[in-house]
């Protein structure tokens, strides 16, 4: 089975303050996504990565980074949090290349982050 | 841009009733289309896809290009059915996720 994990299930920070969301997965893929979830907007794809210290911006960046130094991990970052950044926050991967989700993607459990 | 929508936000039905998720999507080309089952304090997982033509669960969707949907059904809901569905669409290096349906099979 693959396993996707999250650092933290739960999250609170201060506005301004900067903010790790880290995630692992074990099956060796080669991509890797984060992605926000919000009631009534579905899944947003904020980054991904093909491979190791490469990235892409998705449909919303602004206000993320991220890194991926490792094959297996993928950090997002949120250099100074705002509340509008108060959100679930989702990790998947998969073998697939490219964003084409081919055999489906595995995700995480889920870091809910709240912002005050 | 491309779209998914999923006109419902919430569908109730009785448990042994037949049920429908509907989505529809805005693409011109060959699309993969996928549905994403979120069930309560668990994580997403993919449910199914059309390329495989499978049966999850119980569940089937049949990809229609004239009408560009890819509706989930079953025939006989139970109440563990209840959760998140999202139908999500894949092009190309692309993709997007509808923004879901809540299902909640009533006793």
């Amino acid at each position: 089975d693959v396993k996707v994990t999250q650092s933290s299930r739960y999250l609170v920070k201060r506005t301004g303050e900067k903010v790790f969301l880290e995630c692992v997965q074990d099956m060796d893929h080669e991509n890797m996504f984060w992605y926000r979830q919000d009631p009534g907007l579905g899944l947003r794809l904020i980054y991904f990565s093909y491979d190791v210290k490469m990235k892409e911006k998705g449909d919303i960046p602004e206000g993320y980074s991220v890194s991926r130094e490792k094959k297996e991990r993928f950090s997002l970052i949120l250099e100074s949090a705002s509340t509008n950044q108060t959100s679930m926050y989702l990790c998947a991967s998969s073998l697939t290349s490219g964003r084409t989700m081919g055999n489906g993607q595995f995700f995480g459990p889920g870091t809910r982050l709240t912002v005050l | 841009a491309q779209r998914v929508t999923q006109p419902e936000k919430l569908l109730s039905v009785f448990k042994g009733a037949p049920v429908e998720l509907k989505c529809n999507y805005s693409y011109s080309g060959s699309p993969e289309l996928f549905w994403y089952v979120q069930y309560s304090r668990q994580r997403l997982q993919l449910l199914l896809r059309h390329i495989s033509r499978e049966s999850i669960k119980g569940f089937t969707a049949d990809l229609n290009k004239g009408e560009t949907s890819f509706h989930l059904k079953k025939p006989f809901a139970q109440e563990e059915d209840s959760a998140m569905y999202y139908c999500a669409l894949s092009y190309g290096q692309n993709f997007v996720f509808g923004p879901g349906t809540r299902l909640s099979v009533l006793p």
